[in-house]
């Protein structure tokens, strides 16, 4: 079963840096991701596409704080100088022939 | 600028039915797959369904197959959901978004705000 598993939350300070981690089940750690933002009380807003290889690119708007990375069926999401706007649920998305998959999402505080 | 409006989400007694809509500006509409989206209060996201640009290629997850029909109409800019014999358990914030591509399977890079469905006696 295809699985993406994120943290439950995470946190870290004003004007500091935060890595997400969704990770990819068993056999999938080629496929590409989406990371999606949603504020709250918002809906979700696109922030990424992130490839395998660590290639990314990101929706129109999204600041140069955000970043994706790669690591074998890691899939990573940075978010630098952190800002209040910047607490929200994160969610990581994949996709593929019958398959379309959340992760469940991680809760980012800013402390 | 992409723009995706939801609309017809409302109050329905379990076993009823409702037509959700999204009204789509923006973008050449039928050169994209479209999807549906919702989120239980306090849960995370859950696909429901996706159509491909020319309605060819359709999907649904387990938990809505044969009982939701979704749709859409290029001359309109327009996406449906038909939602019949309604449960507690699809009670939900319904999103619209768009798909990356044409095909159904693939990312999703703009969402709408959303339209509440309540089931409820």
């Amino acid at each position: 079963q295809f699985v993406l598993t994120q943290s439950p939350s995470a946190s870290a300070s004003l004007g500091a840096s935060v890595k997400l981690t969704c990770t990819l089940s068993s056999g999938h750690s080629s496929y590409a991701i989406a990371w999606h933002q949603q504020q709250p009380e918002k809906g979700p807003r696109y922030l990424m596409k992130l490839n395998s290889d660590g290639s990314h690119s990101k929706g129109d708007g999204i600041p140069d704080r955000f970043s994706g990375s790669s690591s074998g069926a890691e899939r990573y999401l940075t978010i630098s100088s952190l800002q209040s706007e910047d607490e929200a649920d994160y969610y990581c998305q994949t996709w593929g022939t019958g398959i379309q998959v959340f992760g469940g999402g991680t809760k980012l505080t800013v402390l | 600028e992409v723009q995706l409006v939801e609309s017809g989400g409302g109050l329905v007694q379990p076993g009823r039915s409702l037509r959700l809509s999204c009204a789509a500006s923006g973008f050449t509409f039928d050169d994209y797959a479209m999807h549906w989206v919702r989120q239980a209060p306090g849960k995370g996201l859950e696909w429901v369904s996706g159509i491909s640009w020319n309605s060819n290629n359709i999907g649904y997850a387990d938990s809505v197959k044969g009982r939701f029909t979704i749709s859409r109409d290029n001359a309109k800019n327009s996406l449906y959901l038909q939602t019949n014999t309604l449960r507690a358990e699809d009670m939900a914030l319904y999103y619209c978004a768009k798909g990356s591509t044409s095909s159904r399977w693939s990312g999703f890079d703009s969402w709408g705000q959303g339209t509440l469905v309540t089931v409820s006696s």
